[in-house]
């Protein structure tokens, strides 16, 4: 059973600091692995996908990396600002059964002014 | 922009009454779920609907049915709310591929009083 584990549970950060955001899954046979971002008492906003067969992706100031084999991914923010402020979580896809998700409990994240 | 709507940001209910939770999306998605989330716990597979009619239970579907009679909607009944159904419940839905996106509603704070 795929599990998903994201370090560190929070993080606290001065604002204008990059920082990285980790996700480990325990089964390498994936087809993508997706972040999103929860702001307080909303739903969850995707940022990227990224698909098994990359090794990153990139939207503006977000780099998410991925390494199946070591069973990881990184979330890099660049030039974080209090605006970043939100839970951070990663998803996999590992097909199966109708392509769930399988979620890890998400980092959340302070940028300090 | 694509969308997922939730019908409800928050509700609050009675014990014992019978809840409806719908969701609707616009995507001509095949595959809709129904997550709660609570602190401490990340976001848990209740049910998911593959196709119009089918159905199949995620992680913890004891207390909670779902009716799917269109495509684009899909409802969450707790049948006889209980005091711990008191959650976030979000609603998702995606096609039945590894590689596209999952997309999410704005969420239900349900509260059962």
């Amino acid at each position: 059973k795929q599990e998903v584990t994201q370090i560190p549970a929070a993080l606290s950060v001065p604002e204008g600091e990059n920082l990285v955001l980790n996700c480990s899954f325990t089964d390498s046979a994936i087809y993508n692995l997706q972040w999103f971002r929860q702001d307080p008492g909303k739903g969850l906003t995707s940022l990227l996908l990224i698909q098994s067969s990359q090794r990153e992706q990139t939207s503006g100031r977000l780099n998410a990396s991925l390494d199946k084999s070591s069973g990881r991914s990184t979330l890099y923010i660049a030039a974080s600002q209090p605006g970043d402020s939100a839970t951070y979580l990663c998803a996999v896809n590992s097909g199966g059964s109708n392509y769930k998700l399988t979620f890890g409990k998400g980092t959340l994240l302070t940028v300090n002014p | 922009d694509v969308k997922v709507t939730q019908s409800s940001r928050y509700l609050v209910k009675r014990t014992g009454e019978k809840v409806f939770l719908e969701c609707v999306q616009d995507m001509d998605h095949e595959n809709m779920f129904w997550y709660r989330q609570d602190p401490g716990l990340g976001l848990r597979l209740i049910y998911f609907s593959y196709d119009v009619k089918m159905k199949e239970k995620g992680d913890i579907p004891e207390g909670y049915s779902v009716s799917r009679e269109k495509k684009e909607r899909f409802s969450l009944i707790l049948e006889s709310a209980s005091t711990n159904q008191t959650s976030m419940y979000l609603c998702a839905s995606s096609f039945p591929d590894g590689y596209t996106e999952a997309f999410f509603g704005q969420g239900t704070r349900l509260t059962v009083v």
